[in-house]
């Protein structure tokens, strides 16, 4: 199976724009969730999407939303960009299995904000 | 915050050596799982352990999880110059798939 792939890669935007990333889950995976890594604060949950509906939020300012389509693809918006929003963000498909969820993820979309 | 802590923050050893990461956490947990991020790069899944276990190996990765003292430790067996990375610990809950992550362990295998 291919894996979870997100695009861009790179992406420069400048402060105050919006950006909006993409993620692929495994095929037959129905939830992505959506992390935020920075060096301060490390690894931070967004949210989660299973069936296109939003089930599990993080901390996050509204500024960062999300949605999912029936193919199970999702994407993620940031609008009025601050320079705070620079970061790695990793996009993750899970499965159940055994009573649990293994997560899977991709390699991640660098945003850098000028 | 839910988040974990591993330690140490940082790990230097010589290749085949063994390598000991600790993760601890705070509520309780439905499973844990580990995770490998190479310099900035996306994490890959590691091994996943259930509340109801107590160990579990894969190849030559060896975890451990104690929920009465909500900790978990992750041992790497004749460690190769590959295994440089940064490791995580991730606490997933009964609530749903949300996933808290520690704030990892970089590890440094010299050859």
């Amino acid at each position: 199976k291919a894996g979870v792939t997100q695009t861009p890669r790179y992406l420069i935007k400048t402060r105050g724009q919006q950006v909006t990333l993409s993620c692929s889950p495994i095929s037959g995976h129905r939830s992505v969730s959506w992390y935020q890594q920075t060096p301060g604060q490390g690894l931070q949950f967004l949210f989660e999407y299973f069936s296109e509906t939003q089930r599990n939020k993080g901390n996050f300012p509204g500024r960062f939303s999300g949605r999912q389509f029936s193919n199970s693809r999702s994407e993620m918006n940031v609008s009025t960009l601050e320079l705070g929003d620079s970061a790695l963000y990793l996009c993750a498909s899970s499965q159940y299995s055994g009573s649990s969820y293994e997560q899977y993820f991709g390699p991640g979309t660098r945003l850098t904000v000028t | 915050s839910q988040q974990g802590e591993e330690d140490p923050q940082a790990l230097s050893i010589q290749e085949g050596e063994n390598a000991t990461m600790n993760c601890s956490y705070k509520t309780s947990i439905n499973n844990l799982q580990w995770y490998r991020q190479n310099s900035g790069r996306g994490l890959v899944h590691l091994i996943l352990i259930r509340s109801n276990e107590r160990e579990k190996h894969s190849g030559r990765l060896r975890v451990t999880l104690d929920t009465s003292k909500k900790s978990s430790s992750l041992l790497i067996t004749a460690s190769r110059a590959a295994d440089t990375a940064s490791y995580f610990c991730a606490t997933g809950s009964y609530t749903g798939n949300q996933f808290y992550f520690g704030t990892g362990t970089s590890l440094t295998v010299i050859p």
